[in-house]
């Protein structure tokens, strides 16, 4: 298995515009994870999903960010619009409940 | 809900000098417990893991041992090398929401 795969690696963006990263969880797993982490703030889970469906997205700070799984094989994580203080890595993690395999991360910078 | 303290750091070591990082937990049930690890650059990796009372978790040389009565699970090695200089996360949870440390940045000096 590929593990959890991540798009774009590094992101680059202007203030105020969209900003869309994906995951491809390992397949099988039924659980997907969205987690930011930052120097200040460390990691914080933002929303998770089990089969699907949003469980809890207590952790998404504002309204600019939503979350999607559309099938048991995509998630995307949309910013809109972004702002500076977004800045941070941003990481998707799956687990059919045997610890989680985390993907690489996309390094997001908004400037 | 579930929470974890770590040993703050960073910690710096010389080669093959022993290495503790401290990790306490609260937890509701029966959790279980995990140490990852994250290299530059990378995401986290599970290193370790516990899922009841005394059981030990091993791998790489890695040990930590799940101690209920002090609500527990210290990541130990006897020898660290330069290559194991990284950040290491403890977690704590059911099967599926893990709670994670703040993290401990540790840093082997040859």
């Amino acid at each position: 298995d590929a593990g959890v795969i991540q798009s774009p690696r590094h992101e680059v963006t202007e203030m105020g515009q969209e900003v869309t990263l994906r995951c491809k969880p390992i397949s099988g797993h039924d659980y997907l994870f969205w987690y930011r982490q930052t120097m200040m703030r460390g990691l914080e889970l933002l929303i998770y999903f089990n089969n699907n469906v949003p469980i809890d997205d207590s952790g998404m700070p504002e309204d600019r960010f939503s979350a999607k799984m559309p099938n048991a094989s995509f998630s995307t994580l949309k910013i809109q619009p972004s702002e500076p203080r977004d800045s941070a890595v941003y990481f998707c993690a799956s687990t059919q409940g045997d610890g989680y395999t985390f993907g690489s991360g996309t390094r997001l910078t908004v400037v | 809900g579930n929470s974890v303290t770590q040993m703050e750091g960073p910690v710096t070591l010389s080669e093959e000098a022993f290495l503790t990082i401290n990790c306490t937990y609260t937890a509701t049930g029966y959790p279980s417990l995990f140490w990852y690890v994250q290299y530059p650059g990378e995401g986290l990796q599970l290193l370790l893991k516990a899922t009841k009372a005394d059981d030990k978790g091993s791998n790489k040389g890695f040990e930590a041992t799940y101690r209920k009565e002090t609500t527990s699970f210290h990541l130990e090695k006897g020898s660290v090398q330069v290559s194991d200089s990284a950040v290491y996360f403890c977690a704590v949870g059911g099967a599926q929401k893990l709670v994670f440390g703040q993290g401990t940045r540790l840093t082997i000096n040859p």
